[in-house]
């Protein structure tokens, strides 16, 4: 069974704070890794996908890196705004399956003014 | 451009009643995915079609639910004899080209509550 584990499960920070969250996946099944932002009532909107070792990929003020050998993503949000206030997801998409992604339960952020 | 969307956004049903969750791909999209939300757990996985055949349903938790996508495009989620373990939210989603390290497109959601 694939386990996508996220920590914390939530947040709140303050206006102005600098955040940061994990997704731990399997690390020896690896394809690719997808983190995503859901806002209530919203669709969950695509941050950033990533395939490589290493990879680091920054979206304004949030950035993702990524480390396939232990089994590891972290994303940094720099400068909390209370519009950052959402649910963060990562999914985990292995070797060998079909397109489908195996999500953690996410980590819920609320940035107060 | 329009996105994804999902109707009816939310659904009561009675326990033991059929529901029909209905999903409007982008357009041109060739694979597309159904996910269920239970409350306080991730999305999980249900079925994945890419065009018109369903190439994976590994998801589905009983044959109470069925999916069909006949003309590649718009796709049904239908849940039989609903039970209150069924109440979740409905996500779908769609992707563009084949290949797993694309993004994929979630619409808004059906909410099913289960009575």
């Amino acid at each position: 069974i694939l386990n996508v584990e996220q920590s914390p499960q939530s947040l709140h920070v303050q206006e102005g704070d600098s955040t940061n969250f994990t997704c731990s996946f399997p690390s020896s099944n690896f394809y690719a890794l997808h983190w995503y932002r859901w806002e209530t009532a919203k669709s969950p909107e695509a941050l950033f996908v990533m395939t490589l070792n290493g990879d680091e990929k920054k979206k304004g003020r949030i950035s993702a890196t990524l480390n396939t050998k232990e089994g590891y993503s972290y994303l940094y949000i720099k400068g909390s705004q209370p519009e950052d206030s959402a649910t963060y997801l990562c999914a985990f998409n292995p070797q060998g399956g079909s397109e489908k992604l195996v999500f953690g339960k996410g980590t819920k952020l609320t940035v107060n003014p | 451009g329009a996105g994804v969307s999902q109707s009816p956004r939310y659904k009561v049903a009675k326990r033991g009643q059929d529901v029909a969750l209905r999903c409007d791909p982008i357009s041109g999209h060739v694979s597309l995915f159904w996910y269920q939300q239970a409350l306080g757990q991730g999305p999980e996985f249900l079925t994945y079609f890419q065009n018109e055949a369903q190439l994976d349903k590994s998801g589905l938790p009983s044959d109470r639910f069925f999916a069909e996508r006949p003309e590649g495009s718009v796709s049904t989620l239908k849940i039989q004899r609903t039970q209150q373990e069924d109440s979740a939210v409905y996500l779908c989603a769609s992707s563009l080209p084949w290949g797993r390290n694309y993004e994929q497109y979630f619409g808004p959601g059906t909410r099913l509550t289960v009575t």
